[in-house]
């Protein structure tokens, strides 16, 4: 079955330490996108991709860097200059403008 | 800029009763239009869509929505509550440019 399949399920990370979540996809999808999810405030965008080799940043970036090289795979690096990580992290993808997204289960990311 | 709006971070209804959250929108062009449905921990999950093809959109899980431009509403419905809809809905807006914009999101709490 086609979908999308973010891993790890739940990260631990400490102070100070880059970390980088996975994000792949067999759907097909052109673009793909990154977001974060603390309680009581949706989704915010970090950063999305509408084709390999090209990211832009969203509205929450600072802290976050990620890479597209192959169509596939969209993984978000969190870095230690992201100043508050522990969140719920989503990726998603959609085949085209105005159609439907397609989420990951998530990952939840603590910083101990 | 097109945004949307969710009325009430939580609804409570009763087990078996009607129903209704509200997602309103605003677009300069005709829009593309989606709930999601999130489970906790999870990630989300698509209920319906409006593509313009009918103003009444029937989804998943007996939920329905329905356009009305001249209010620019997609309220969701549904005729009896269960206790498995317990769980945080989200409204969105295509924006033509790969881009979904997200309500806040509501928090559905069902009282036994």
């Amino acid at each position: 079955d086609g979908g999308i399949t973010q891993s790890p399920k739940y990260l631990f990370r400490k102070e100070g330490q880059n970390v980088t979540l996975s994000c792949e996809q067999n759907l097909n999808h052109d673009a793909m996108y990154w977001y974060r999810q603390d309680p009581g405030q949706g989704l915010r965008l970090i950063y999305y991709s509408q084709i390999v080799n090209d990211f832009q940043k969203g509205d929450i970036a600072e802290g976050y860097s990620v890479s597209r090289e192959k169509k596939e795979s969209f993984p978000l690096t969190v870095t230690s200059a992201q100043k508050n990580p522990t969140a719920f992290y989503l990726c998603a993808s959609i085949a085209d403008t105005n159609t439907e997204a397609f989420f990951g289960q998530g990952t939840r990311l603590t910083v101990v | 800029a097109q945004s949307v709006t969710q009325l009430g971070s939580h609804v409570s209804v009763s087990e078996g009763a009607l129903v209704l959250l509200r997602c309103n929108y605003s677009s300069s062009v005709p829009p593309y239009l989606f709930w999601y449905v999130q489970y906790p921990n999870q990630g989300l999950q698509l209920l319906l869509k409006y593509t313009s093809a009918a103003t009444l959109v029937k989804g998943i899980n007996g939920f329905e929505a329905e356009f009305k431009k001249s209010e620019t509403s997609f309220h969701l419905t549904k005729p009896s509550a269960h206790m498995s809809d317990a769980a945080e809905y989200f409204c969105a807006v295509g924006d033509s440019n790969y881009q979904l914009i997200w309500g806040a999101g509501t928090k559905l709490i069902i009282k036994p």
